[in-house]
């Protein structure tokens, strides 16, 4: 299977407890965009990378939340002292983003966090 | 910041009627794209619509871009249970990442 691949695909973690989830974007692919999306809602910007580099970071998410993509390939998102509104499907998405191409992303089937 | 809102955000239909779901922005577009999430799953792309004014078809799918680029319709006629889903556009910021509307949720009733 040669998309994006996210582990695990679920995660049962105590309040206050860390997490990180990781993801495998599609190989060649420079940009790679990590989401949450809550039950009935779209999926909500949570931050993006450009290779290695972490272009932007939404203004809504707490100092708990960081990720990197340490060699522009594999992403990691970590979760810091989890609380019961971090339960939510964390979409990773990857795409290749060309001047004037396409910018179509594909997405992983997500990580869903339960945070009891 | 930029943001596009998107209309309904439910419809229930019969089976064999049309829907139609919009996206409007505040702001110029430099291009739209669409996405279909089906119940438990992830979303997955449609098409992506660049040109002003631009009409593109997908078998019983009909996707247009506005002429000024701020606002964009995905229109399915003689629905089918299989087009069951969520709908959302979603746009490239002037930063470069990609926001999704508020979604569409289609019911269909056979």
């Amino acid at each position: 299977d040669t998309g994006v691949s996210q582990n695990p695909r679920h995660k049962i973690t105590k309040r206050g407890q860390n997490v990180t989830f990781r993801c495998d974007p599609i190989s060649e692919h420079n940009r790679l965009y990590w989401y949450r999306q809550t039950l009935g809602q779209g999926p909500e910007f949570l931050t993006y990378f450009q290779n290695e580099a972490q272009l932007e970071k939404s203004r809504l998410l707490s100092d708990r939340f960081s990720a990197e993509r340490p060699k522009g390939s594999f992403s990691t998102l970590e979760i810091q002292r989890t609380e019961q509104g971090d339960s939510a499907m964390y979409l990773c998405a990857s795409s290749l983003v060309t001047l004037g191409g396409r910018t179509e992303a594909f997405f992983g089937q997500g990580t869903r966090l339960t945070v009891v | 910041g930029q943001q596009v809102m998107q209309i309904p955000q439910y419809q229930h239909v019969q089976e064999g009627e049309d829907f139609t779901t919009y996206c409007n922005s505040s702001t110029t577009l430099s291009n739209i794209q669409w996405y279909k999430q089906r119940p438990g799953g992830h979303p997955v792309f449609l098409i992506q619509l660049v040109k002003s004014g631009e009409v593109k078809k997908q078998k019983r799918l009909t996707f247009q871009f506005g002429e000024a680029k701020k606002n964009s319709s995905l229109h399915i006629t003689a629905t089918q249970t299989t087009d069951v889903g969520t709908y959302f556009c979603l746009f490239s910021s002037n930063t470069g990442k990609l926001i999704f509307g508020q979604g569409t949720t289609l019911q269909v009733k056979p």
